[in-house]
């Protein structure tokens, strides 16, 4: 049973497009949520994180977008490159030291040029 | 520096033999894990450790794996015996206690 559910499954969006991941919990105990990229035959890396006090977080053309009361959150790619073609995985867990970490499903994003 | 290393990249094997994974961590971190990916169910937890010691193995799926890690450079993941349900590509991964963890290529595993 995943406590972090994350949708769509994959998109396809044109070089230039933006892309977005949603995920939802309901653990209202999560306090740490990353988001990892992966690229085939590759480990998962990480790519951006967000704690609930912050609403929004940006680093370069990555937004996460942060809603509690509504128990989701958001990636946001914006002007997608072919380059970020990979599987993103939404996660969570009760704070940054907690290894524990519950991973959504993953989205497979491909970026069409 | 060298990221988290792990061998064989790519294993094949009959049901009923038994497998060894191997990890080493990037150095200077204390936490290390394993987790296994499969379509199914996607990335689980398997155990992890801190300062060499288990700290949670409650995702081991049952008394045929093992791990350990015998130093701060080096942990194993056994399965013993091995059955075609284990097939999965299984990664380790190592933290310095930033909450960030850093996941090695992983090891592919088809049991025939």
């Amino acid at each position: 049973q995943q406590q972090v559910k994350q949708s769509p499954q994959s998109l396809i969006v044109q070089k230039g497009g933006i892309s977005i991941i949603n995920c939802a919990y309901e653990n209202t105990a999560f306090d740490y949520f990353p988001w990892y990229q992966q690229f085939p035959g590759k480990g998962p890396a990480l790519l951006i994180a967000i704690r609930p006090d912050v609403s929004e977080k940006k680093e370069g053309r990555f937004t996460i977008s942060f809603n509690k009361s509504a128990k989701q959150f958001s990636l946001h790619i914006m002007d997608s490159q072919p380059g970020d073609s990979a599987t993103y995985f939404c996660a969570a867990s009760l704070d940054r030291s907690d290894y524990k970490l519950s991973f959504g499903a993953g989205t497979t994003v491909t970026v069409r040029a | 520096d060298a990221g988290v290393i792990q061998s064989p990249r790519h294993e094949v094997t009959e049901m009923g033999q038994e497998v060894t994974l191997r990890c080493k961590p990037i150095s200077g971190h204390d936490y290390l894990f394993w987790y296994r990916q499969t379509m199914m169910r996607g990335l689980e937890l398997l155990i992890y450790f801190n300062n060499n010691v288990p700290i949670d193995d409650s995702g081991m799926p049952e008394d045929r794996f093992s791990a350990k890690m015998p130093n701060a450079s080096f942990s194993t993941l056994k399965i013993q015996p091995s059955e075609p349900r284990d097939s999965a590509v299984y990664f380790c991964a190592s933290s310095p206690n930033t909450g960030e963890l850093f996941f090695g290529e992983g090891s592919r595993l088809t049991v025939l």
